[in-house]
């Protein structure tokens, strides 16, 4: 079956310290998506890519960093320049970067500070 | 600047009632509006999307409106059911962007059998 595969579920960071979310999809997708939810508030965009080897900042990029060495996969760093990280990551896909297309969501991360 | 409002932000009501949920934007240059539900802990599915020219879209049990010159949109849920329990969330795509979505905070939605 077809569909975004984000990993690890939870994920917990030590002050100081990098930690890299997984986002795969197997959609043939182009287009990839990082937003992060916080409780009580709209998801916010970190980072895009419209195509393998482009990415493209969001409202939220500081603190954080992306790659897209391959069509399948977008993960994300979250560095220790991001003093708040604790919020739930969320990845998405579609086919273009376009106005009408829908997206498709993986089933987030979790990431908590010890 | 593009600001979407959901009110109210929990809803509580017996199973079997046909129940309303809001939506508000403030700029209504937009292209299109998105309904999502999502599970506790889980991803976003998207429910039903609106184009800026439509007034209502229809999916099974759910009917989205549009009224783009008052910034309101509803998604009507007929006959409600337990299952139907999860928060629901509007995003709009600025006529500016291709790629930006502008969220609502959501709607948690509880059921009661």
């Amino acid at each position: 079956d077809g569909g975004i595969t984000q990993s690890p579920k939870y994920l917990f960071r030590k002050e100081g310290q990098n930690v890299t979310l997984s986002c795969e999809q197997n959609l043939n997708h182009d287009a990839m998506y990082w937003y992060r939810q916080d409780p009580g508030q709209g998801l916010r965009l970190i980072y895009y890519s419209q195509i393998v080897n482009d990415f493209q900042k969001g409202d939220i990029a500081e603190g954080y960093s992306v790659s897209r060495e391959k069509k399948e996969s977008f993960p994300l760093t979250v560095t220790s320049a991001q003093k708040n990280p604790t919020a739930f990551y969320l990845c998405a896909s579609s086919f273009f970067l376009a106005t009408n297309e829908k997206l498709l969501f993986g089933s987030g991360t979790q990431l908590s500070v010890l | 600047k593009q600001e979407v409002t959901q009110i109210p932000a929990a809803l509580s009501v017996p199973e079997g009632e046909n129940l309303v949920l809001n939506c508000s934007f403030t700029d209504s240059a937009i292209y299109n509006l998105q309904w999502f539900r999502q599970d506790p802990g889980k991803g976003l599915t998207s429910l039903l999307l609106i184009q800026s020219s439509q007034r209502e879209q229809t999916s099974g049990r759910l009917n989205a409106s549009l009224d783009k010159s008052s910034g309101r949109s509803t998604l009507y849920i007929a006959a409600s059911q337990p299952g139907d329990s999860a928060t629901y969330l509007c995003a709009v795509r600025p006529r500016d962007s291709n790629y930006q979505l502008i969220w609502g905070a959501g709607t948690k939605l509880i059921i009661k059998p």
